[in-house]
Formats: structure tokens, C-alpha cells, sequence
């Protein structure tokens, strides 16, 4: 069964860095693109980036370009999205999500990992 | 980047049948078929049901079909049913992804 589990919920301050994880199981790792999408409170998706654990390629939206770091440890199955400085408008749902055997879509997600950055 | 523009809302009676519509605001070659769709009910995660355009994942209703014409994309729901409120969400690829802004079904 093909499962991404990731980290726990975080709370920080503004400036903090983060990462959080999302660990792959069920499906030969290395060969499927790993996503990550941010929901905002009562928002919709927003695509931040991917990253293909096979050969660490990792693309990213304008939008969150310069913004986060998309990386993958493949010994362990896990992918990363990390920040270096917080701010209060990182406070999302963020979710890691495999990209399907067809380039269009993402066939299975994580559970999301919810970040709060407040003072 | 082409953004993609669905309607806030659409709502429809148990039985009946809804189409939300996923415009790209700029034409890229290739789109009309990278088009994905994603149903996410309240507090829940996102959930594949429509990919390249018209193909369902193992698993998914036949209630549910998808379609394009031109620039614009469909998800079509038949026989409508309470647990198919939710959110729902068309996303394309055209060298990079993203998404639209979301539809909020309720069935009334």
C-alpha cells in the first residue's frame, strides 16, 4: 500500500527555520516526483514545488521560489520542504503528494502538516 | 504561468447533475490534456478523481467524467449525492503545475 506520512504539527516564531518531512512507503521511491502544495486557512491549493528523489531535481513555482528549499534523503525514503526565516504568512496546511505515473497529476498525499508561525 | 479560473460556488439536488468549469487564462500547447481534478471534502485531504483530462483512477466513481473544449476544461458530476460535497480543484501541467482556484459544491 502505497503511503506518504508526514511530520507532526509545527509551532514557531517568525524568523525560525523549519523543515518538515514526508516519508514514502509502498512504491519503489526513487522513481516517483514528490510535490509539496500549501492550503492557507480556507484557501485553496497552491503548487510550491517538486523534487525528484531519483537524482535530488527539485523545480519550484515562482511563487515560492527563493522562498523554500525542496530537498529528498533517499536512504530513508523522506522528502523535506524547509525554511530558513519564517514569517506569520507561512502559517499553512502544507501537504507532500507523489506525482502519478501520468506527468499531470498526484495520485497520493500525505496527511499534511499543519505550521503555525506566531509571536 | 497560466492560471486557472473555476467558479466560487456551484450547488445541485441529489440526482441531478453539475459541471464545473477550469479555464486556463493563457493557451499553452499541450494543455488540453494535462488537466487533473481533485475532490477534497471538509477537513480531509485531496483526492485524486480525474486525470488527463477524461481518465478516472482505480476506484473512482463513474459519476464522475471529465472534458475539454478549447481552453477550458470540465468535471462533470451525474446523479449527485450528499458526500459528494466538497471542494474540488482542476490543475494543469504545462512544464510546471498549478492549480485552480477551487469550487465549492454543495448539494442541496
Amino acid at each position: 500500500e502505497v503511503q506518504l506520512v508526514q511530520s507532526g504539527a509545527e509551532v514557531k516564531k517568525p524568523g525560525e527555520s523549519l523543515k518538515i518531512s514526508c516519508q514514502g512507503s509502498g512504491y519503489s521511491f526513487t522513481k516517483y516526483w514528490i510535490a509539496w502544495v500549501r492550503q492557507m486557512s480556507g484557501k485553496g491549493l497552491e503548487w510550491m514545488g517538486i523534487v525528484f528523489p531519483g537524482d535530488s531535481d527539485a523545480r519550484y513555482s515562482p511563487s515560492f521560489q527563493g522562498q523554500v528549499a525542496i530537498s529528498v534523503d533517499k536512504s530513508i525514503n523522506t522528502a523535506h520542504l524547509q525554511w530558513s526565516s519564517l514569517k506569520a504568512s507561512d502559517s499553512a496546511m502544507y501537504y507532500c503528494a507523489r506525482g502519478g505515473a501520468s506527468v499531470d497529476n498526484f495520485d497520493y498525499w500525505g496527511q499534511g502538516t499543519l505550521v503555525t508561525v506566531s509571536s | 504561468q497560466s492560471a486557472l479560473t473555476q467558479p466560487a460556488s456551484v450547488s445541485g439536488s441529489p440526482g441531478q447533475s453539475i459541471t464545473i468549469s477550469c479555464t486556463a487564462t493563457s493557451s499553452a500547447e499541450g494543455y488540453y490534456n494535462l488537466v487533473s481534478w481533485y475532490q477534497q471534502r471538509p477537513g480531509r485531504v485531496p483526492k485524486l478523481i480525474i486525470y488527463e483530462g477524461t481518465k478516472r483512477p482505480s476506484g473512482v466513481s463513474d459519476r464522475f467524467s471529465g472534458s475539454k473544449s478549447g481552453d477550458t476544461a470540465s468535471l462533470t458530476i451525474s446523479g449527485l449525492q450528499v458526500e459528494d460535497e466538497a471542494d474540488y480543484y482542476c490543475c494543469s501541467y504545462t512544464g510546471t503545475w498549478v492549480f485552480g482556484g477551487g469550487t465549492k459544491l454543495t448539494v442541496l
